[in-house]
């Protein structure tokens, strides 16, 4: 196991509440990547960050928001969650330079989110 | 969007028989790696094959990669029911975020 701690694991919520995602690591990796996976869309990247307060948007950051104060810590959050939010999401991290032709990400367990 | 796309979408077999899942990808790249996702849980990292190998082999797993043709197979051999899972085939997109594609379902009935 990479020593990733997603929580919550599982979630039930309202639209229009906010939701944080919290993803904890061990290993002092300085990339930290959120990820969603839907039926036939596969995974898909929200947002990622490469150092404490470095982050930038993936292909599908609209409506959520991320932040990493601490290095082991990358929190993702919906500011309102919406029905097409509804997805399980996947914390990663990998070690060093993410173009190092060496590296690979390690996944955490997911979080399963459902908005009603 | 997508820069590796599997196929076949699905696949079943039965035990002992060899699987190969195959992987198209759209720009260059230095690495192409596969994973392997159990359901209800995260992916796992199987194999790594980087742009100047042509063929990798760990256990039971080979992985080919042909630059040319821009694609990656990964053949399992003598499956076995514990290899059900879906399959995985991910590349760096420039510098900063690992691409996956929709994922091969692999059944391997006893």
């Amino acid at each position: 196991d990479a020593g990733i701690t997603q929580s919550p694991r599982h979630k039930v919520t309202e639209t229009g509440t906010p939701v944080t995602l919290r993803c904890h690591q061990t290993e002092n990796h300085r990339y930290m990547y959120w990820y969603r996976q839907d039926p036939g869309h596969g995974l898909r990247l929200i947002h990622y960050s490469y150092g404490v307060k470095d982050t930038d948007k993936g292909e599908v950051s609209d409506g959520y928001s991320v932040s990493r104060s601490k290095t082991e810590d990358f929190l993702l959050t919906l500011e309102s969650a919406t029905s097409s939010q509804t997805s399980v999401y996947f914390c990663a991290i990998t070690p060093g330079g993410p173009g190092d032709p060496g590296n690979t990400i390690y996944f955490g367990e997911g979080s399963w989110l459902t908005v009603v | 969007s997508q820069q590796g796309e599997e196929d076949p979408q699905a696949l079943s077999i039965q035990e002992g028989e060899n699987a190969t899942m195959n992987c198209s990808y759209k720009t260059s790249i230095n690495n192409l790696q596969w994973y392997r996702q159990n359901s209800g849980r995260g992916l796992v990292h199987l194999i790594l094959i980087r742009s100047n190998e042509r063929e990798k082999h760990s256990g039971r797993l080979r992985v080919t990669l042909d630059t040319s043709k821009k694609s990656s197979s990964l053949l399992i051999t003598a499956s076995r029911a514990a290899d059900t899972a879906s399959y995985f085939c991910a590349t760096w997109k420039g510098y900063s975020t690992l691409t996956f594609g929709k994922g091969t379902m692999l059944l391997v009935s006893p």
